[in-house]
C-alpha cells in the first residue's frame, strides 16, 4: 500500500508568490517522521526539512516551512517568496521508527517557477 | 561542512558486466544506506547498515550485494548486470545512534549515475 501519496503532479508559481506542495502520508506507528527533499535537473537529492511526529510545532527551515495535521496525516511544503532555483522535483519521504530505518518516498511534484 | 562522497559520478558498462558503487558516508555517521532511482521515478530503497552490520533490506535484487567496511565506506556491488539497472543509485548516511528525531535525517549523496547497454 502507498505510504507517502503526493497528488499534484506538477505545480506552476509566479516568481516572489508562495506555494504549497500536498502530502499525506499513511502509518500505524506512533513515532514517525515526516521529510521533505528536494531534486533539481542535476540530480542530486537535497534535504530540506523534518517533522517529527510528536513535534509540538510545525517545522521551519528559512523560506520551508511545513504544515503538518497529524489529524489529517498531511504534511504540506510551503515554500515563501519563491526563486527560480526553486524548479525542481520535491519528494516527500517518512521514516517510521519501529523496527526499519528506510525512507518511503512519493512520486513527488515537479515545481516551476516562472519570471 | 563534509558530505557524502559517491564515486563513481557516471558509469557505463555492457550487459552481464559487474560494477562497483563506492560509497564513503559523513564522518561519525554510523548508517548508510543504498537508494535506487530509476528515470522518472522515486527513489527506491536497496539496503542499510549500521555499525558494519545489515540493518534492513529492501527490493535489492539477488545480483546486488553490499557491504560497510572498518573505516565506514560502503560498496554496492552489481554483477550480470541488465538493461532494467540503468538508474541513479543514491547513497545517505545518517547518525541514528540513540539520538532519534530529526539527528536522524539521512544526507544523501550526489550519486552514481550508471547506464547499461
Amino acid at each position: 500500500a502507498q505510504k507517502i501519496t503526493q497528488t499534484q503532479p506538477g505545480m506552476f508559481v509566479q516568481e516572489k508568490e508562495a506555494v504549497t506542495l500536498d502530502c499525506t502520508y499513511d502509518t500505524s506507528d506512533p513515532s514517525y517522521g515526516l521529510f521533505w527533499y528536494k531534486q533539481p535537473s542535476s540530480g542530486e537529492m537535497i534535504f530540506l526539512i523534518y517533522q517529527g511526529s510528536y513535534d509540538q510545532q510545525n517545522a521551519t527551515e528559512g523560506r520551508y516551512s511545513l504544515n503538518f495535521q497529524k489529524a489529517r496525516k498531511s504534511a504540506n511544503l510551503v515554500i515563501s517568496a519563491s526563486q527560480l532555483g526553486d524548479s525542481a522535483m520535491y519528494f516527500c519521504a517518512m521514516r517510521e521508527y519501529t523496527g526499519f530505518q528506510k525512507l518511503v518516498f512519493g512520486t513527488g511534484t515537479r515545481l516551476l517557477v516562472s519570471p | 561542512a563534509a558530505g557524502v562522497i559517491q564515486s563513481p559520478r557516471h558509469l557505463i558498462k555492457e550487459k552481464r558486466e559487474t560494477a562497483t558503487l563506492k560509497c564513503y558516508p559523513i564522518p561519525r555517521h554510523d548508517t548508510v544506506y543504498w537508494y535506487q532511482q530509476g528515470p522518472g521515478q522515486d527513489p527506491q530503497f536497496l539496503i542499510s547498515f549500521y555499525e558494519k552490520m545489515q540493518s534492513d533490506k529492501g527490493s535489492i535484487p539477488d545480483r546486488f550485494s553490499a557491504q560497510q567496511f572498518s573505516d565506514y565506506h560502503s560498496e554496492l556491488n552489481m554483477s550480470s548486470l541488465e538493461l532494467g539497472d540503468s538508474a541513479l543509485y543514491f547513497c545517505a548516511s545518517s547518525l541514528v545512534g540513540l539520538a532519534g528525531g530529526r539527528q536522524e535525517t539521512q544526507y544523501f549523496g550526489p550519486g552514481t549515475r550508471l547506464l547499461v547497454l
